[in-house]
């Protein structure tokens, strides 16, 4: 398996724009995991999915991110409208659900000018 | 109180020597711990992971557990330069999330 695919590696965008970020989880995994991770507040869970269904948003910081997971192999994470506070990496992370290893995309690194 | 504390580092130890890590979490209910490793512009990556009190070893990692004392700790013997990492402790929270800590950042020198 190519494990966890995330797309794009790098976008930089300006205030106000939507960015839209996408993860393929690892064939088989039914959890799906976003992550925020900055310097100031290390690795944030923002959202997870088990068998496509949103569990626990709690994480979200605001209105403005949303996501969504259509399908077992492909999931979105959205910023509308981007602010500079919002720059980061993300990353998109899948596991089977038995307690084991959490397996990490390369992440997504933005930056909102 | 963050759920998971580590301290931020760096730590920094020369070649050759024992690396020790450490890592405080606040529920007394959680029952397993996950270290992972991250390099720098890179996505963290499971190392270790323990469940039981004492310590599990794995070539020159072993990770240590006191559950009285909520105390999970890693030490790498024989430290090398490509262990310069950050290391982030993990421990499980409700449903199946993981709840990460800040990470340490180890250095070693040659």
């Amino acid at each position: 398996d190519a494990g966890v695919i995330q797309s794009p590696r790098h976008e930089v965008t300006e205030m106000g724009q939507e960015v839209t970020l996408r993860c393929k989880p690892i064939s088989g995994h039914d959890y799906l995991f976003w992550y925020r991770q900055t310097m100031m507040r290390g690795l944030e869970l923002l959202i997870y999915f088990n068998n496509n269904v949103p569990i626990d948003d709690s994480g979200m910081p605001e209105d403005r991110f949303s996501a969504k997971m259509p399908n077992a192999s492909f999931s979105t994470l959205k910023i509308q409208p981007s602010e500079p506070r919002d720059s980061a990496v993300y990353f998109c992370a899948s596991d089977t659900g038995d307690g084991g290893e959490l397996f990490f995309g390369e992440g997504s690194r933005l930056t909102v000018l | 109180q963050k759920e998971v504390e580590q301290n931020s580092g760096p730590l920094s130890v020369p070649e050759g020597a024992i690396a020790s890590l450490n890592c405080t979490y606040s529920d007394r209910g959680s029952q397993s711990f996950f270290w992972y490793r991250q390099y720098s512009g890179k996505s963290p990556e499971l190392i270790m992971f323990i469940y039981s009190n004492g310590d599990k070893e794995d070539g020159r990692f072993t990770a240590q557990l006191n559950k009285a004392s909520q105390y999970v700790s890693l030490l790498i013997r024989d430290s090398q330069p490509s262990d310069s990492a950050t290391y982030l402790c993990a421990v499980p929270g409700a449903g199946n999330m993981l709840t990460f800590g800040g990470g340490t950042r180890l250095m070693v020198k040659p």
